[in-house]
């Protein structure tokens, strides 16, 4: 159990340009979470799966953000013309049904 | 819907001296209510958690918490503080069944004063 993995840790990109994160869960957890979190906030929920299916997305998650996970392994989340309003740090976590859930270390995104 | 408050943006307190970081809830039902601590740049984690039972549980690094019902409260304890506890604090809750998406308060910035 190596933990939850993202990729990359730092991504800084210019205004209009696409982004895409990974995440690799946890083995053989079937729940991954997205979410967002600015300076001086908590986390804020974006999207979660359950195996491969896309259960539920926030408002937060407006048309350019997409994310997939096929075969319910690894997950990624696409930002397309990006904003400088979307500099965050995204941050990806897992579980195995409805119990705690473990975080990455996140992405942090800088949008110049 | 659920929510999280945490009162205190920041606590400040002196090498040894006892901690009480505040956080209350709102959901109709029995929650599940996690502590997590995030350092500067990293992720978070897990200091402990509350599904049923027990209303005093016992975490990691020395961390406690108690679930009052009552009060709607979670509230994250640690008898003597030490330097390397300064993080930032988050309380989280889950409703129990249905979606089951955990959903954070803003945090508490711990300062740890030598």
């Amino acid at each position: 159990d190596t933990g939850v993995s993202q990729n990359p840790r730092h991504k800084i990109t210019k205004r209009g340009q696409n982004v895409t994160f990974r995440c690799d869960p946890i083995s053989e957890h079937n729940r991954l979470y997205w979410y967002r979190q600015t300076l001086g906030q908590g986390p804020e929920f974006l999207t979660y799966f359950q195996n491969e299916a896309q259960l539920e997305k926030s408002r937060l998650l407006s048309d350019r953000f997409s994310a997939e996970r096929p075969k319910g392994s690894f997950s990624t989340l696409e930002i397309q013309r990006t904003e400088q309003g979307d500099s965050a740090m995204y941050l990806c976590a897992s579980s195995q049904g409805q119990v705690e859930a473990f975080f990455g270390q996140g992405t942090r995104l800088t949008v110049v | 819907a659920q929510s999280v408050t945490q009162p205190d943006i920041h606590i400040t307190v002196s090498e040894g001296a006892s901690l009480e970081l505040r956080c209350n809830y709102s959901y109709g039902a029995t929650p599940y209510l996690f502590w997590y601590v995030q350092s500067p740049g990293q992720g978070l984690q897990l200091l402990l958690k509350y599904f049923s039972g027990d209303t005093l549980v016992q975490g990691i690094k020395g961390f406690e918490a108690e679930f009052k019902r009552s009060q709607s409260s979670f509230n994250l304890r640690k008898p003597s503080v030490h330097w390397s506890d300064a993080a930032e604090y988050f309380c989280a809750v889950a409703a129990s069944g249905g979606s089951y998406i955990p959903t954070f308060g803003r945090g508490t910035s711990l300062i740890v004063h030598p």
